[in-house]
């Protein structure tokens, strides 16, 4: 069975400082790898994907994560926060077999940047 | 370009009532799934469907949960004689096709279901 956890519901940075957002899964089988942003009352957008290939993934507004699959993370980071950067980050798992379309979620870290 | 549309974005019901959720995907997508978020915890997969079919209903509860996606119109959500632990907020993501690499999903805003 799949899971997924994000270490920190809550993560503060100060606006120009680093984002590091912690994402850890488990899977029995190759991993397929997203992350989401959710703006209030948005819907989730995708920010970045792994399936296969190239192990560090750039997203959109200056998102990576790196696949390390020796520590089984997918973390999130993003050089400079900026404060639109403000909102909620889910990491999301499915696998490369017939059911790869089941996304497993996990609970979700909520970002702010602070002046 | 429209997103996905859910609505309403917001409903209560009362014990026992029915609440249908309605999601419309986006322009040219054929491939409607459903997540359910509870409180303090990550969406969840509750069923994924193409025009007329189910394709995978895995995630639903047993009873009182039912969903189509008919030729013609939004997919709908249909919640029968809700309980407290129903209040949620409900998801519905669409895709333009499943391959053997995943597609990628596009969510709506979501229906928050509080039932009193």
């Amino acid at each position: 069975a799949q899971s997924v956890t994000q270490l920190g519901s809550h993560v503060s940075v100060s606006e120009g400082a680093l984002v590091l957002l912690r994402c850890n899964y488990s899977s029995s089988v190759p991993p397929y790898l997203f992350w989401y942003v959710q703006y209030p009352n948005q819907g989730l957008q995708l920010l970045l994907k792994y399936t296969t290939g190239a192990t560090l993934v750039k997203g959109i507004n200056g998102f990576e994560a790196e696949f390390k699959k020796s520590e089984t993370s997918f973390h999130l980071t993003k050089p400079s926060a900026h404060m639109s950067d403000a909102a909620e980050y889910f990491c999301a798992v499915s696998y490369s077999g017939g059911s790869n379309y089941k996304l497993t979620f996990g609970k979700g870290t909520l970002l702010t940047v602070n002046p | 370009n429209a997103g996905v549309m859910q609505n309403p974005r917001h409903l209560v019901r009362r014990r026992g009532q029915e609440a249908r959720l309605r999601c419309s995907p986006m322009k040219g997508h054929s491939h409607v799934y459903w997540y359910r978020q509870l409180p303090e915890e990550g969406l969840k997969f509750m069923v994924y469907l193409q025009k007329e079919n189910i394709i995978d209903e895995s995630g639903m509860p047993k009873e009182r949960f039912s969903a189509e996606f008919p030729k013609e119109g939004p997919s709908i959500l249909r919640i029968q004689q809700v309980v407290r632990g129903d209040s949620a907020a409900y998801f519905c993501a669409s895709s333009l096709q499943t391959s053997g690499r995943t597609d990628t999903q596009y969510f709506g805003p979501g229906t928050r279901l509080t039932v009193l």
